[in-house]
């Protein structure tokens, strides 16, 4: 069985601060992919990053990067300098061989003005 | 291109109601998955469609659930009779291939009174 702990149900923090949403994950499969979604206000899941399981550099992208290590299971989503449409749901998930994805429970980020 | 669309976004039934959703995938999608999402989770599969065959179904409630994919196009997942605990957003989403990136629908909310 797979399985994927968002551990932070909530952060707050202030606008222009750096964040990071951890994701940790369990599987037996060797070769799986990793995602990360962002559901804002109107609930609406928008994809982030797709990440397979034998490319573990780190990625960028603007504000977003991400930090894969297949040593610790994680998958970690870091934004930098945080601004108040930032503010939303946050899901990682996994799919694996058995093509069956799992989610996290989501992290909450508020971000305050 | 057009997203993934849904119907309808809210519906307020009464508990034992017949309720139905509507899925019209990308364009070209040949995989369909459909997700219920109870507040403050993450979304969790239902049923997963490979063109017209529906190659995972073990979430589904089967007894009172029940899906179809006809043409393998768009998509219609049907409650009959409706309980208080199916309250939730369904969602519905596409991806090109079973591994690839899926993109989400808006969703519908479902109230059961």
């Amino acid at each position: 069985a797979q399985k994927v702990t968002q551990a932070q149900t909530e952060i707050s923090v202030v606008e222009k601060e750096d964040v990071t949403l951890d994701c940790v994950y369990e599987t037996r499969d060797t070769t799986y992919y990793l995602f990360w979604y962002k559901q804002p206000p109107s609930g609406e899941l928008v994809f982030l990053i797709r990440r397979n399981s034998f490319d573990e550099q780190n990625e960028i992208s603007g504000r977003y990067s991400w930090n894969f290590q297949k040593s610790t299971s994680s998958f970690n989503f870091t934004i930098t300098a945080s601004q108040v449409v930032d503010s939303a749901v946050y899901f990682c998930a996994l799919i694996g061989g058995s093509y069956i994805p799992t989610f996290g429970r989501g992290t909450s980020l508020i971000v305050h003005p | 291109e057009a997203g993934v669309v849904q119907s309808p976004r809210y519906k307020i039934i009464e508990k034992k109601q017949p309720v139905a959703f509507w899925c019209n995938p990308i364009s070209g999608h040949n995989t369909l998955y459909w997700y219920r999402q109870n507040l403050g989770q993450g979304p969790e599969l239902l049923i997963r469609y490979e063109n017209e065959e529906a190659v995972d179904d073990s979430q589904l409630p089967k007894d009172r659930f029940s899906a179809e994919r006809l043409k393998g196009v768009d998509s219609t997942l049907k409650i009959q009779p409706a309980e208080l605990g199916d309250s939730a957003v369904y969602l519905c989403a596409s991806s090109l291939l079973a591994l690839d990136t899926q993109y989400f629908g808006p969703g519908t909310r479902l109230t059961v009174l």
